[in-house]
């Protein structure tokens, strides 16, 4: 059964950069079949998508965070990571690493979630 | 970018009961890239109708979606006590791609 499980510092200092990594246990990120990607949420935006990854290394981002993200993938551990640079109070959320089909007839929806990690930027 | 809105934001009903969401957006949306996710408490989303009309994998057939363009709906055929979370639609663009949620719309109990 495939799993995602994200991990994250919990806390980190306004200006800084915030770091994720998602590991996939029960399938392999080097798949043609899924994007894998980055959602968070907050009270005050709800439900805000990030970025994702595709086998390739092909990256897409939410215009709105672009300049401050990068999202990577590490075949070698099944993993795919999170960065995001010059972080203040509004990047305080749950992120989710979830999982996106990218066949012409399933793509466009996330259909394996993580469950989610607090992340915190406050001094 | 096209937005996405809920109605109503909160529903109010009792169990066994039938729920109708709505789901509005901006622009119109291809049929094949809308979605619906419920969200309990302290869990992440749940993907439950993709393609506007399509159940997700164990989703029960009280669930049901429908749309078209710019106006979709979720329809619940008789709550069950753990419907009762918040739900969220989605759209899909693929020039470029991206993803983008409504606010959600919250089912409570009456």
């Amino acid at each position: 059964q495939l799993r995602l499980q994200e991990s994250a510092p919990g806390l980190v200092k306004p200006s800084e950069t915030l770091s994720l990594t998602c590991t996939v246990s029960g399938g392999s990120v080097r798949s043609s079949h899924f994007y894998w990607g980055w959602i968070r949420q907050t009270p005050g935006k709800g439900l805000e998508w990030i970025g994702n990854v595709y086998y390739t290394s092909s990256v897409y981002y939410n215009p709105s965070l672009k300049s401050r993200v990068t999202v990577a993938m590490d075949t070698s551990k099944n993993q795919i990571s999170l960065t995001l640079s010059s972080v203040t109070a509004a990047d305080t959320a749950v992120y989710y690493c979830a999982r996106q089909g990218a066949q012409p007839d399933a793509r466009g929806f996330l259909d394996v979630w993580g469950r989610g990690t607090t992340v915190i930027v406050s001094s | 970018e096209i937005v996405l809105t809920q109605s109503p934001g909160t529903l109010s009903l009792s169990p066994g009961e039938r729920a109708t969401l709505s789901c509005r957006a901006s622009q119109s949306v291809s049929s094949s890239f809308l979605a619906w996710y419920q969200q309990r408490p302290g869990q992440a989303p749940r993907l439950l109708i993709y393609g506007a009309s399509t159940r997700a994998t164990g989703i029960p057939d009280r669930f049901s979606g429908s749309g078209s363009g710019t106006d979709f709906t979720l329809t619940i055929s008789g709550l069950e006590p753990e419907d009762f979370a918040v739900y969220y639609c989605q759209q899909y663009d693929t020039s470029p791609p991206s993803l983008t949620f409504g606010p959600g719309t919250i089912v409570d109990i009456k």
